[in-house]
């Protein structure tokens, strides 16, 4: 199986802009997650999709959002670009159904750079 | 929000010799997975140890878990350069996805 996908692998955007990453799930995962990874940080959690909805949501502003299709991938937006916005966002993805808890599958990362 | 929390330090160790990462966390987990990141890429999954497990083995590496202390362990034995990374442990509750990070161990294997 191949193993999650992100794109871009790399962005540079200046502040104010916005920006969408992408992240394509291991075939047959419906749950997908998003990271952001700082070196102030560390790795905070976003938000959970599963089957469209919003399963989870982190302490991160109204500015990020995100959003899944039908066919598991999912989207992340950030609006109004701040310079602490610039970070690695990881996306994993599981097969855990319902409320379970599973492995978690990462991708390679969309690294943001905002000038 | 519980925390997965390693003991801060960097680890600088020769081929061959074993290297022990501790984590620890703060409230009721449904399992613990340990994590490797190379360089700032994307995150390699290790190992999953569950609530009612106190050890694991996957080739070269052993977990334990604690819960009455609420701790964890990797070792990882007869290290190789291919192991110089940061490790993360990541613990997620019941009932969710939701992983709570530590803030990662640096190991550099010397060859």
């Amino acid at each position: 199986k191949a193993g999650v996908t992100q794109t871009p692998r790399y962005l540079i955007k200046t502040r104010g802009q916005q920006v969408t990453l992408s992240c394509s799930p291991i075939s047959g995962h419906r749950s997908v997650s998003w990271y952001q990874q700082t070196p102030g940080q560390g790795l905070q959690f976003l938000f959970e999709y599963f089957s469209e909805t919003q399963r989870n949501k982190g302490n991160f502003p109204g500015r990020f959002s995100g959003r899944q299709f039908s066919n598991s991938r999912s989207e992340m937006n950030v609006s109004t670009l701040e310079l602490g916005d610039s970070a690695l966002y990881l996306c994993a993805s599981s097969s855990s159904s319902g409320m379970s808890t599973d492995t978690q599958y990462f991708g390679p990362g969309t690294r943001l750079t905002v000038l | 929000s519980q925390q997965g929390e390693e003991d801060p330090q960097a680890l600088s160790i020769q081929e061959g010799e074993n290297a022990t990462m501790n984590c620890s966390y703060k409230t009721s987990i449904n399992n613990l997975q340990w994590y490797r990141q190379n360089s700032g890429r994307g995150l390699v999954h290790l190992i999953l140890i569950r609530s009612n497990e106190r050890e694991k083995h996957s080739g070269r590496l052993r977990v334990t878990l604690d819960t009455s202390k609420k701790s964890s362990s990797l070792l990882i034995t007869a290290s190789r350069a291919a192991d110089t990374a940061s490790y993360f442990c990541a613990t997620a509750p019941y009932g969710n996805n939701r992983l709570a990070f530590g803030k990662g161990n640096q190991v550099v294997v010397i060859p």
